[in-house]
């Protein structure tokens, strides 16, 4: 499958460690922050997202971090799986009443290790 | 979550020459968005479509290169006008779920000869 990581950063776990991916955001004034999940070949897919609210949100073996003061989001996956290997991107937005539109970060590369 | 599909899933054009996207939701939202997503890079707004108006476009993006046309509240197209090697891209479409979320089709991967 095509692979949309190749420029992009990497990070690399071993199988069975937690996995952290940080972003930072450039919007003061985001509303809604989204992790998302893109395998090769394969569209965004989404893992979970945490209101401007909150400083913290975890799902299935995934938690994501808020820091509002440093505009700075994190993504943890605890127990990484080789199912896990994808690029990974935040986005932020800004609710509007005419479409809520998304911007993405620039993405990280996850590679798991054997 | 919305089951959303596209067509085609990818193609090879030659340069000066036209393609349109198709994308089809299994059930009816108000509305679509169509990104863009260069080689190794992230994805970029093209364009929201919302059904039985006309499509708002992103700073860079214009209606004579990316016409979208959203006919009905499950579909939309997106043509991309006139090729050249830089719009060799995924162009993918999505659609918004029960919050702020979006959810995204697998994407069509085009290469520009």
């Amino acid at each position: 499958g095509e692979s949309v990581g190749l420029h992009l950063p990497t990070l690399s776990v071993q199988e069975g460690d937690n996995s952290i991916i940080n972003c930072a955001y450039s919007n003061s004034a985001s509303d809604y922050f989204i992790w998302y999940k893109q395998e090769s070949g394969k569209g965004p897919q989404f893992i979970i997202d945490i209101r401007s609210n909150m400083d913290k949100r975890q799902g299935q073996r995934v938690t994501v971090l808020l820091n509002k003061t440093v505009k700075h989001l994190s993504l943890q996956i605890a127990a990484t799986q080789p199912g896990d290997s994808a690029v990974y991107f935040c986005a932020e937005i800004v609710l509007t009443g005419g479409g809520n539109k998304l911007t993405f970060g620039t993405g990280t590369q996850l590679k798991v290790e054997l | 979550s919305a089951v959303i599909s596209q067509k085609p899933s990818r193609d090879i054009c030659q340069r000066g020459t036209s393609l349109t996207i198709q994308c089809q939701v299994d059930s009816q939202v108000t509305m679509m968005f169509w990104y863009r997503q260069q080689p190794g890079q992230s994805l970029t707004l093209i364009a929201t479509a919302n059904q039985g108006s006309e499509a708002t476009y992103e700073s860079g993006f214009v209606i004579d290169k990316f016409p979208i046309s959203r006919p009905n509240l499950t579909f939309s197209t997106l043509t991309v006008s006139n090729m050249s090697p830089e719009d060799s891209s995924i162009y993918l479409c999505s659609v918004e779920g029960q919050g702020a979320e979006q959810y995204f089709g697998p994407g069509t991967r085009l290469t520009v000869t």
